[in-house]
């Protein structure tokens, strides 16, 4: 099957560790997304990447860090300075053609403690 | 960052009747996305609008792009309580990330 995977599907960690979420897509698509949800609120962009090897700060970036070393992977790190990790985190891919349509995972919903 | 104001934020309907949201924004859009996300799972891509003026539709969900291109609705006909969830718009112009609504929940009642 296509798609977007997510993994876990929910992830649990002990404050002051940092924490790496998995995005895997099989759509060949060249740009990729990273968003944070929190609870009853819209999608906040943290960081994103259009190309292999390089990426750029969304919104919030700040505690968060990202790398892109292959084209299906975009793997995101919540490191210990993010002053509220517990979130539903979305990761998102899109094609680079003219039609853009952008597809999102399943999330991972982390909670730090 | 920018974000495109959504309408109504929340509605609570019956079973079978028609549903009407919209986006506005102060920017013009090149793309407007309409998306559907259930609790606890990622959102989905419904309807995605290329041109200023365009209706599309996908089964009961139809969809039009502003002739300004500053804003978007969506209409649900007939809803059933599967439609229950939250409905995001999104913008996007140039080579930047798409933009979003807050989200419309959306509460049918049987």
């Amino acid at each position: 099957d296509g798609g977007i995977t997510q993994s876990p599907k929910y992830l649990f960690r002990k404050e002051g560790q940092n924490v790496t979420l998995s995005c895997e897509q099989n759509l060949n698509h060249d740009a990729m997304y990273w968003y944070r949800q929190d609870p009853g609120q819209g999608l906040r962009l943290i960081y994103y990447s259009q190309i292999v090897n390089d990426f750029q700060k969304g919104d919030i970036a700040e505690g968060y860090s990202v790398s892109r070393e292959k084209k299906e992977s975009f793997p995101l790190t919540v490191t210990s300075a993010q002053k509220n990790p517990t979130a539903f985190y979305l990761c998102a891919s899109r094609s680079g053609g003219v039609a853009y349509e952008q597809y999102f995972g399943p999330g991972t919903r982390l909670t730090v403690t | 960052g920018q974000q495109l104001n959504q309408s109504p934020q929340s509605m609570f309907i019956q079973e079978g009747e028609d549903v009407s949201m919209n986006c506005t924004s102060s920017s013009i859009f090149n793309t407007w996305l309409w998306y559907k996300q259930d609790p606890g799972e990622g959102p989905v891509l419904l309807i995605a609008l290329y041109k200023a003026g365009e209706l599309t539709s996908n089964g009961r969900l139809t969809a039009q792009f502003g002739i300004t291109r500053k804003d978007s609705f969506l209409n649900i006909s007939a809803s059933i309580p599967s439609d229950v969830g939250i409905y995001f718009c999104a913008g996007q112009s140039g080579n930047t990330p798409l933009v979003f609504g807050k989200g419309t929940r959306l509460s049918v009642i049987a």
